[in-house]
């Protein structure tokens, strides 16, 4: 049974500072990782996906992956009121090529303070 | 980028009746549709993979013959709560994803709010 851990939250974060996203998995078969972001009532974004382990960087957004703790994780940058929603981590089979349906976590929902 | 819609986004039945959702990609071809469900304050749950012209490939506990998936083109696929129950009651998601597509190419839909009185 895959599972992708996360925790629910609230994170409460200062307007500016860094937000910092966790997760963890259970499948070491996976190959792909994503962060998506959605806010209440509506259907989830893709923010970013990693395949690879290290940093990956857009933006104001770094994904972290660390395949031997089975860790993914999401900074993000001079965090703005807009950023506040519902992160989601998912998993998936597959790195590049070949699609396939994603195992999704709870969702960590954050709060950036004005 | 690529759109993927749905219809309807917001529906409301009586216990009993058949409620069918559409999902289509506006602007690609998707070989690959993927069916979600959502409870409230839950993760998406991923309930089928449709690929265009075959039969639906559903995940473990979700009853194929309670939810039927038709990918009959490679713009559309419709799923169809049959005999729905408040239990139904959910938010369910179609994502896609086109030809050479990838999980990082899966495009999902704006979802369809489903209330079950």
């Amino acid at each position: 049974q895959k599972e992708v851990e996360q925790n629910s939250g609230p994170l409460s974060v200062p307007e500016g500072a860094i937000a910092s996203l966790n997760c963890t998995y259970s499948d070491r078969g996976s190959q792909s990782f994503f962060w998506y972001r959605q806010y209440s009532g509506k259907s989830p974004e893709l923010i970013m996906f990693i395949y690879s382990n290290g940093d990956k960087e857009d933006g104001r957004f770094t994904a972290q992956l660390n395949k031997a703790s089975q860790y993914v994780s999401l900074l993000i940058r001079d965090s703005q009121p807009s950023d506040s929603a519902t992160y989601l981590c998912a998993q998936g089979k597959y790195s590049g090529g070949g699609a396939d349906g994603l195992t999704f976590g709870k969702g960590t929902h954050l709060i950036i303070q004005p | 980028g690529a759109v993927v819609s749905q219809h309807p986004s917001w529906v409301i039945c009586k216990s009993g009746t058949s409620v069918k959702i559409e999902c289509r990609s506006l602007d690609f071809q998707a070989t690959t549709m993927f069916w979600y469900r959502q409870f409230p304050k839950q993760s998406l749950m991923l309930m089928a993979t449709s690929n265009e012209g075959s039969k639906a490939t559903y995940e473990q506990g979700v009853e194929k013959d309670k939810f039927l998936i038709n990918h009959a083109s490679l713009t559309l696929s419709t799923l169809t709560v049959t005999s729905a129950h408040p239990e139904d009651s959910s938010f369910y998601i179609c994502s896609a994803t086109g030809l050479a597509g990838s999980s990082d190419t899966q495009y999902f839909g704006p979802g369809t709010r489903l209330t079950v009185l």
